[in-house]
């Protein structure tokens, strides 16, 4: 099946600093990409959705001034968590896929603040 | 609301035995339903998924069955093996364009010799 990459798997930063995680698909172009997050012992929840070369739509909750989705181009997608707080250390997981296509998952990230 | 509602585990078998792991779900229209797999430090992987009412999705010996009357599409093994100790996701997905994701909490799921 396609492969789909994060980096990094982990990472600890300060509290007020911003984080960078990207997502890739390795060997297929993306035309979507999601973003989800999941909390301990809890669901996948998604954040948003982006098409390449357009804005991110995101979930109702969830804020985009802190949650910056870029999809610059149809294997790469970021998201960057502005000035991070504790509450926001997490595991972010995202897919890509072809519109209307099966979506393909990577490993996912894990997010500690400090 | 769409939402899935997923059998709470964790879940311990020993190796050869039925496994079910049961789902439910709510949603409008006629959603399309998923099993995804996560195994330990990987991504989740599409296990099987099943598209319209009556349809059986299966996959390496897994199976479900998506039924409309009691919205339901419970996943079944019929003699489980230790490759298969891995956390499991059902979902449904609504296609708008694209596939729009809701998860269930998955079952860890641990297989003994």
């Amino acid at each position: 099946g396609a492969v789909v990459s994060q980096h990094p798997s982990r990472v600890i930063c300060k509290s007020g600093t911003s984080v960078k995680i990207e997502c890739r698909s390795l060997d297929f172009q993306a035309t979507t990409m999601f973003w989800y997050r999941q909390f301990p012992k809890k669901s996948l929840m998604l954040m948003a959705t982006s098409n390449e070369g357009s804005k991110a739509t995101y979930e109702q909750g969830v804020e985009k001034d802190k949650f910056l989705i870029n999809h610059a181009s149809l294997t790469l997608s970021t998201l960057t968590v502005t000035s991070a707080h504790p509450e926001d250390s997490s595991f972010y997981i995202c897919s890509a896929s072809l519109v209307g296509k099966t979506q393909y998952f990577g490993p996912g990230t894990r997010l500690l603040v400090l | 609301g769409d939402s899935v509602t997923q059998m709470e585990g964790p879940v311990t078998l020993s190796e050869e035995a039925f496994l079910t792991i049961n789902c439910t779900y709510t949603a409008t229209g006629y959603p399309s339903l998923f099993w995804y797999v996560q195994y330990p430090g990987e991504g989740l992987q599409l296990l099987l998924k099943a598209t319209k009412a009556d349809d059986k999705g299966s996959n390496k010996g897994f199976e479900a069955t998506y039924r409309k009357e009691t919205t339901s599409f419970h996943l079944e093994k019929g003699s489980v093996q230790v490759s298969d100790s891995a956390v499991y996701f059902c979902a449904l997905g609504t296609n708008f364009g694209n596939e729009k994701l809701t998860f269930g909490t998955g079952t860890r799921l641990t297989i003994i010799p």
